[in-house]
């Protein structure tokens, strides 16, 4: 059984810390997906990355996959009320999408 | 820009009432799935569809059915409400079933079995 694990599973932190939140599994995945999910709403995709040891940027967002492909990071610098959200990866393999748990995360103002 | 537009938002039953939940997508999107999410357990597949006419099982599809007879709707059926079947369901779409294609969601039925 594929499993991802999220860590940390909720972070509250102050508007301007930077933080990172982690993806892992023991499974090679061939994409890897970041959602975040706003309440009373459905998850919206941030990037999806696909080759190992990539790198992407969205605006104060980076992403990262392992050069494995097996785990990913997300890095959010300065982070701002706006990004609180629940925070979900979602691997692909052989047509299936296995999903985390998630990362709650809070920006206090 | 609707997108995947789900009925209703938000729903109480009775243990052992049916109901159907409701999906639709305007995107002409060939993969189709819905999901549960609860507490600290993620998303997990209950039913998908790769076109009309064809719908097979995911992850957790006892007591659910579905069917679909047009590209744009994807009906998930409650056949006898049970409380452990209480929680967020989400409809999802992408172009095809690919792993890497991006999921478009709805906002999800909030539902409660008492």
């Amino acid at each position: 059984t594929q499993l991802l694990e999220q860590s940390p599973q909720f972070l509250s932190i102050q508007e301007g810390e930077n933080l990172t939140v982690y993806c892992n599994s023991s499974s090679v995945f061939s994409s890897l997906q970041w959602y975040r999910q706003e309440p009373g709403e459905g998850p919206v995709l941030l990037v999806t990355v696909v080759t190992g040891g990539e790198v992407k940027k969205l605006k104060r967002l980076t992403f990262q996959f392992g050069d494995a492909r097996k785990d990913s990071s997300l890095h959010i610098t300065a982070a701002q009320p706006g990004d609180t959200g629940l925070y979900l990866c979602a691997g692909g393999s052989n047509y299936q999408l296995i999903w985390g748990a998630g990362t709650k995360l809070i920006i206090k103002p | 820009n609707a997108g995947v537009t789900q009925t209703p938002k938000f729903q109480v039953l009775k243990t052992g009432q049916s109901m159907t939940l409701q999906c639709a997508q305007d995107m002409n999107h060939e993969y189709m799935s819905w999901y549960r999410q609860d507490p600290g357990m993620g998303l997990r597949l209950i039913h998908y569809s790769v076109g009309a006419g064809i719908t097979d099982q995911g992850e957790v599809p006892n007591g659910y059915n579905v069917s679909r007879s047009t590209t744009e709707d994807f009906p998930l059926r409650l056949l006898s409400a049970a409380p452990s079947q209480t929680s967020v369901y989400f409809c999802a779409s992408s172009y095809s079933r690919g792993a890497g294609q991006p999921q478009h969601f709805g906002d999800g039925t909030r539902l409660s079995i008492l």
